[in-house]
C-alpha cells in the first residue's frame, strides 16, 4: 500500500496569515496520462470531507482561490496566502493512483 | 440538491449484517465511479471499496474482502454496501464518495455504523 504522511499535524495560523501543509507519498503519484492522482480534502466540524485540489494542483469548483496545491512525483504542499477563519478543519492529502486508496493522518488548522 | 445521500447505518451485533444504500441525484449517476470510505469518529478516513461505471470492476480494502460487497442499481442511481459478520472493527461512519481522485469528488454526509453487542 502507498504510504501518505503529513506534516504538521498541527497548525495554529494567525488571521491573514499564510500556512503551508505536506504531504509525501512512499511511491510515485505521477500516472502514465501524466496527471498525479492526488488530492487534498478538508473536513471541517461535523461535516464530511470537500475537495479542494484534485491531480495536485487544480482547485476544485468553488474553492477560493486563496488555496493553491503544488508538488510532484512524491512530494506535495498545500497552500493557504491568507488563512480566514473559516479554513478551521481538519486537512487530508489522498492518493488515488492504486487501491487500495490512501489517506494522509490529517492536519488540524485552528486559528491563533 | 445534495448529489449523494446515505442511509442505512444503525446497531447491530457482532457477526451480523447491514446493507447501507447511497442514493445520488442531480447528475448522471451511471458516469462516475463510486466509493465507499470510513472514519471512525475522531479518527482518520480509510478507504473502503470502489465500483466502476457498470458494476463491473470492484475493488476492496483488504480488512473487508470477503465479508463486504459493493454495488450499484444504475437504474435507481444508488450505490450498495451489503456488510456482513461484521466486528466491532468496522463501527465507523461510512461515506459515500462520488470520483474521488477527479475533478467532481464528492463525499456524502455519511452514515452511522455501530457494531455492538
Amino acid at each position: 500500500d502507498i504510504v501518505m504522511t503529513q506534516s504538521p499535524l498541527s497548525l495554529p495560523v494567525t488571521p491573514g496569515e499564510p500556512a503551508s501543509i505536506s504531504c509525501r507519498s512512499s511511491q510515485s503519484l505521477l500516472h502514465g496520462r501524466g496527471n498525479h492522482f492526488f488530492d487534498w480534502y478538508v473536513q471541517k466540524q461535523g461535516q464530511s470531507p470537500q475537495l479542494l485540489i484534485y491531480w495536485g494542483f487544480m482547485r476544485a469548483s468553488g474553492v477560493p482561490d486563496r488555496f493553491s496545491g503544488s508538488g510532484s512525483g512524491t512530494d506535495f504542499t498545500l497552500k493557504i496566502s491568507r488563512v480566514e477563519a473559516e479554513d478551521v478543519g481538519v486537512y487530508y492529502c489522498m492518493q488515488a493512483l492504486q487501491t487500495p486508496y490512501t489517506f494522509g493522518q490529517g492536519t488540524k488548522l485552528e486559528i491563533k | 440538491e445534495v448529489p449523494v445521500v446515505e442511509s442505512g447505518g444503525g446497531l447491530v451485533q457482532p457477526g451480523g449484517s447491514l446493507r447501507l444504500s447511497c442514493a445520488a441525484s442531480g447528475y448522471t449517476f451511471s458516469s462516475y465511479w463510486m466509493h465507499w470510505v470510513r472514519q471512525v469518529p475522531g479518527k482518520g478516513l480509510v478507504w473502503v471499496s470502489r465500483i466502476n461505471t457498470d458494476g463491473t470492476v470492484t475493488n476492496y480494502a483488504d480488512s473487508v474482502k470477503g465479508r463486504f460487497t459493493i454495488s450499484r442499481d444504475n437504474a435507481k442511481s444508488t450505490l450498495y454496501l451489503q456488510m456482513n459478520s461484521l466486528t466491532v472493527e468496522d463501527t465507523a461512519v461510512y461515506y459515500c464518495g462520488r470520483d474521488l481522485g477527479g475533478r467532481e469528488g464528492y463525499w456524502g454526509q455519511g452514515t452511522l455504523v455501530t457494531v455492538s453487542s
